[in-house]
């Protein structure tokens, strides 16, 4: 079946750039998706790809995808103390039904 | 705000009880999605619903079922609780019916079985 995965916790200085990984195993992959998930709160969305495309840009947030190797980050420049969250990666399949979630990267922003 | 409501966002009951949980789409959604979330599964999707009809279940128990009415609110109901239940419980919905449409996901319900 399907998996994705992520490393279960990421600690950057403020300041710095953040890189959070993600691999996925379905070839199919159409859209892939970061979400972001703050205390207390729901998943919201912050950026997705549509699997033809290698990057995306989006103010600070850049996504890379390697189709290749199945393989997709989120970079954040500038990490601010705001940023501290659990950042989740999702794909979906064409005629599919709901995105299969990696277990949530914790990004741990240091001062 | 995701446009996604949920309620109520918290809900305390016992072992052997039943519990309807209510989500209500974006406007002009017509998919809905329900998730679990615990710490030592991560997200699990339960069940799809697109315009009243169900359209794929994932790791949903036999005591779970769910509906989406005419006006595309949904419920999920779960019944005989155990402790193992305790999760958080996500909607979500998109515009369409597969994964080419984001999710839009509420803030969720909090269940504590206890």
């Amino acid at each position: 079946g399907e998996d994705v995965e992520q490393s279960l916790f990421l600690s950057v200085r403020e300041g710095d750039s953040s890189v959070i990984n993600c691999t996925y195993t379905d070839s199919s992959s159409t859209y892939l998706y970061w979400y972001k998930q703050e205390p207390g709160a729901g998943l919201q969305l912050l950026t997705y790809i549509f699997s033809n495309m290698d990057m995306k840009q989006d103010q600070r947030l850049t996504v890379l995808l390697n189709k290749k190797d199945k393989h997709l980050s989120l970079r954040i420049a500038d990490t601010q103390t705001g940023d501290s969250a659990i950042y989740f990666c999702a794909d979906s399949t064409s005629g599919a039904d709901g995105l299969t979630f990696g277990k949530g990267t914790h990004l741990i922003i240091q001062p | 705000d995701s446009g996604v409501t949920q309620t109520p966002k918290h809900l305390i009951t016992a072992t052997g009880q039943r519990v309807t949980l209510r989500c209500s789409p974006r406007s002009g959604d017509l998919s809905v999605y329900w998730y679990q979330q615990s710490l030592d599964q991560g997200l699990q999707f339960l069940i799809q619903y697109y315009n009243g009809e169900e359209r794929a279940k994932g790791n949903i128990l036999e005591r779970f079922s769910a509906q989406q009415f005419p006006d595309l609110h949904s419920e999920l109901n779960l019944s005989s609780l155990e402790l193992g239940d305790s999760a958080l419980y996500f909607c979500a919905s998109s515009t369409g019916q597969g994964g080419n449409s984001p999710l839009h996901f509420g803030n969720g319900t909090r269940l504590t079985v206890t």
